[in-house]
């Protein structure tokens, strides 16, 4: 059984372009959640995916949208970037029934310069 | 709005002790509440789960209690370990219904040998 993936584990960007970032779930698993982590902070809901379809959002700007694939995985991308949008960002995955028990991924560090 | 407090400075424990970590919130009152560990550059790996109507729940070396009325929770770590030193994030779910999850800021633990 594999673990959640997360690429790229790095990324450099500048303010004002777009980024997307990647989930693997972990394997069975059909909810997907992600979350911002700044540094010494607990990490902030963004939004979660079930179904392929957005299922909770937290308190972040529609510039920061995503996507659920059939096969589970997930994209997180944000538009016009700013730096504060500079952080580690998480995903998570669960299973629906059991979304209480979630397994992060490593992170993304993105640094906007 | 939402409020989740963790014990705000970093603790420092003898190897052997009992550590004892705190989660305060305000303006809600969250059907689940659980506990996470978080080590440097990794994502948080989930610890253990307690409903509203358990008074306490232990698993291992950790017990965690919630007080719906204090409107808290503390973690226990019996016995610890310098293998126990992490950052302890509690988290709450706003939605009850498993989508929307709202973290503390954590607390750093340092079990001294």
């Amino acid at each position: 059984e594999t673990g959640v993936t997360q690429s790229p584990t790095h990324l450099i960007k500048t303010r004002g372009q777009q980024v997307t970032l990647r989930c693997s779930s972990q394997s069975g698993h059909n909810t997907v959640s992600w979350y911002q982590q700044a540094l010494g902070q607990g990490p902030q809901f963004i939004f979660q995916y079930y179904r392929e379809e957005e299922n909770g959002r937290g308190n972040f700007p529609p510039r920061f949208s995503g996507l659920q694939f059939p096969n589970y995985s997930s994209e997180l991308n944000v538009n016009a970037l700013e730096l504060d949008d500079s952080a580690l960002y998480l995903c998570a995955s669960s299973l629906v029934g059991l979304v209480y028990e979630q397994f992060f991924g490593p992170g993304t560090r993105l640094t906007v310069l | 709005s939402q409020k989740i407090e963790q014990n705000s400075e970093a603790l420092n424990i003898q190897e052997g002790k009992t550590a004892t970590l705190t989660c305060n919130y305000t303006n809600y009152s969250p059907a689940y509440l659980q506990w996470y560990r978080q080590d440097p550059g990794r994502g948080p790996v989930f610890l253990l789960l307690i409903r509203e109507n358990e008074k306490e729940k232990r698993k291992e070396r950790l017990k965690v209690t919630f007080d719906t009325t204090l409107k808290q929770s503390l973690f226990h770590i019996t016995a610890s370990q310098p293998a126990d030193s992490a950052t302890y994030l509690c988290a709450l779910d706003l939605s009850n219904t498993g989508n929307q999850f709202y973290f503390g800021t954590g607390t750093s633990l340092t079990v001294i040998p």
